[in-house]
């Protein structure tokens, strides 16, 4: 079982505000990635990282930026919320060297008010 | 085209029964490819990697045919615990640094 987490699980906030998203992992992966899934739609990678210090913008275009100042830890900022942001954000991170199997966090489910 | 295309469903099927969910990508570079698992409001996770032509685990069969750019996931006697999104994913850039794509689900529904 992979051990990754996510908070908060749910969050409702009003628009204009100001939040962050946490993931963090505790088996070393080097790969870490956020996605974004409405409900009964795909998920959509909206940012990656390779490593410490290293990362980059996903498919999907997203307000939100990040930071990779730990290995373990990788979190999602929204400077300013809207309703559009509304939606599930799942974290993801890769350790393998040939295959990339991913291992998912539990998500966060966002409504922006 | 999509880089990775699957029958949306839903697959309404009666337990027991034999299940095939197909998938097909359009990057004829891909190196490696898996079957995720995600319930409803849930996050995926990881039901099988598919190995070169293929690999069983239980009832649960991953086929891989290059040529045809073409995965299929074949579940046997089917319980009412694997109603579920099945995602077709796809490492498009191959080897580790590539970045995986998913495929929009295939949804299943196992009735009594």
């Amino acid at each position: 079982e992979a051990d990754i987490y996510q908070t908060p699980r749910y969050l409702v906030i009003g628009t204009g505000k100001k939040i962050t998203l946490e993931c963090s992992q505790t088996m070393g992966h080097d790969k870490m990635y956020w996605y974004q899934q409405d409900p009964g739609m795909e998920l959509h990678l909206i940012h990656y990282s390779y490593g410490v210090n290293s990362t980059e913008k996903g498919d999907l275009s997203s307000e939100s930026t990040v930071s990779r100042i730990r290995t373990e830890h990788f979190p999602l900022t929204l400077e300013s919320a809207r309703p559009s942001h509304t939606s599930q954000y799942l974290c993801a991170s890769s350790g393998t060297p040939t295959y990339n199997e991913q291992f998912f966090g539990p998500g966060t489910r966002l409504t922006v008010l | 085209r999509k880089e990775v295309e699957q029958d949306p469903g839903p697959f309404n099927v009666p337990e027991g029964a034999t299940v095939a969910f197909n998938c097909t990508y359009s990057n004829s570079a891909s190196q490696s490819f898996f079957w995720y698992r995600q319930d409803c409001r849930k996050e995926p996770k990881l039901l099988m990697s598919v190995y070169s032509s293929g690999n069983e685990d239980g009832r649960f069969t991953a086929q891989l045919n290059r040529a045809s750019q073409y995965i299929s996931l074949l579940i046997r006697d089917s319980k009412l615990s694997d109603s579920a999104t099945y995602l077709c994913v796809v490492n498009t850039n191959g080897g580790s640094q590539g970045n995986l794509i998913f495929g929009k689900g295939t949804k299943l529904s196992v009735k009594p």
